[in-house]
């Protein structure tokens, strides 16, 4: 089975400061993951993926987030946080190579950001 | 490109009323997926759709659900009769096939459901 836990509900950070969203995971073998954004009475927006490769993943709106195995972590970073990143961020875990890995994607329960001016 | 595209946006009901919410998915996009979203529960998976064929509605809650995609171009998650614990926002998204599954969902911008 599959799982992903944010340890942090929110995370307060200042405008300007770097901004950093934990994630960890486990799955069985190889996994894909993804990290999504949520604004208000919006869908969730794809952020970045790891898949394979380099370990420090860019992405869109300045983000980044840096997959390491051993600790099995994904955290989402970004160096200047902005007003405007405040937002809900989900992280997700597909298992490569599982029979419903295709479908099934598993969420975190969300941290919400929250930026002061 | 429009992006996923559901209806109603929001929608109030009473409990025993049947509620059906629509989703157009993005051309070309071969999985559909509904996801329900709350504050206790987060985000769960509903229902997945491959190339229109239903593959896994273990995450449909009780019979009182049921999901439907008739054409690449449509879906419906219709409950009835619903509960006001059906209240919730939920989510259609689509994604097209990527090699070995690691393609990104699209996610409409949802349907907020109260049942009262």
């Amino acid at each position: 089975a599959q799982s992903v836990a944010q340890p942090e509900d929110q995370v307060n950070v200042a405008e300007g400061n770097p901004l950093t969203v934990k994630c960890t995971y486990s799955v069985s073998g190889n996994p894909y993951l993804f990290w999504y954004v949520q604004y208000p009475n919006r869908g969730l927006q794809f952020l970045l993926k790891y898949i394979t490769g380099e370990n420090l993943v860019k992405g869109s709106y300045g983000f980044e987030a840096e997959f390491n195995k051993s600790q099995t972590s994904f955290h989402l970073k970004k160096p200047s946080a902005l007003v405007s990143d405040s937002a809900l961020y989900f992280c997700a875990v597909r298992a490569l190579g599982t029979t419903d890995s295709w479908g099934k994607l598993q969420f975190g329960a969300g941290t919400q950001v929250v930026v002061t001016p | 490109d429009a992006g996923v595209i559901q209806s109603p946006r929001h929608e109030v009901t009473e409990m025993g009323q049947e509620v059906t919410l629509r989703c157009k998915p993005i051309s070309g996009h071969d999985y559909l997926f509904w996801y329900r979203q709350t504050m206790m529960r987060g985000l769960e998976l509903l229902i997945y759709f491959n190339n229109n064929v239903p593959i896994d509605d273990s995450g449909m809650p009780e019979d009182r659900f049921s999901a439907k995609m008739p054409n690449a171009s449509f879906s419906t998650l219709k409950i009835q009769p619903s509960e006001p614990r059906d209240s919730a926002v939920y989510f259609c998204a689509s994604s097209p096939v990527g090699a070995g599954g690691n393609s990104p969902l699209h996610f409409g911008n949802g349907t907020r459901l109260t049942v009262t």
